[in-house]
């Protein structure tokens, strides 16, 4: 069956150190979102794309970087963690033009 | 930019009764509405949505409405049961405007529902 994944679940990393996420989709999905989710602040925009090679910065862009080299993936990079960015972030997918939106499991980051 | 409001925050009700969360939306070309349920520890998951086209619409004990005109549209949950403890988030897009767009999403309601 199609679906959305992301590695790793769970994260320890230490101030500094640059950390990337996977998620990666089989709907063939042309956009993708990442979130974070923090308590009392909902699910923000971080960063997205609607095809390969595009992204676009979302609300609380500063501090991460995503590429998009094919349909299916879309890294999140933090360039040099900060305890700030400690937080369950979400990865997402939508089909263009169509309408639900199906959201990976989960990745919850820990900076110390 | 766009922005959507939601509230309350958190709602506590009875086993039973019913429940009410409601949005507002900044963006008047928004045409899509979509509430999603988010149970402890899992990933949120669309539960009902509502376009433009439609005032109101239904399943089950859910039920959103929707008015254009004032740019508010909510979340109804009639004869609560312990299983709609979750927090539930609203959101707003366009679509069919371009192949191209994104969800903006309210805070997030927890609700809690008491024996």
């Amino acid at each position: 069956d199609a679906e959305i994944t992301q590695s790793p679940r769970h994260k320890i990393t230490e101030t500094g150190r640059q950390v990337t996420l996977a998620c990666h989709q089989t709907w063939n999905h042309n956009n993708m979102f990442w979130y974070r989710q923090d308590l009392g602040h909902g699910l923000r925009l971080i960063h997205y794309s609607y095809g390969v090679h595009d992204t676009n910065k979302g609300e609380v862009s500063d501090g991460y970087s995503v590429s998009r080299s094919n349909t299916e993936d879309l890294p999140l990079t933090l360039e040099s963690a900060a305890s700030s960015q400690t937080s369950v972030y979400f990865c997402a997918s939508r089909l263009t033009n169509a309408d639900e939106q199906f959201f990976g499991p989960g990745t919850r980051l820990t900076v110390l | 930019g766009e922005n959507v409001e939601q509230h309350p925050s958190t709602l506590s009700v009875q086993e039973g009764d019913s429940a009410v969360i409601k949005c507002t939306y900044s963006d008047s070309a928004s045409n899509y509405f979509p509430w999603y349920k988010q149970e402890l520890g899992k990933r949120p998951q669309l539960i009902i949505d509502i376009r433009s086209n439609v005032g109101e619409k239904k399943d089950q004990r859910i039920a959103v409405t929707l008015n254009k005109t004032a740019k508010h549209f909510s979340l109804h949950i009639t004869e609560t049961q312990p299983e709609d403890s979750a927090v539930y988030f609203c959101a707003a897009s366009r679509t069919g405007y371009s192949s191209a767009s994104k969800i903006i999403f309210g805070s997030g309601t927890r609700l809690s529902i008491r024996p």
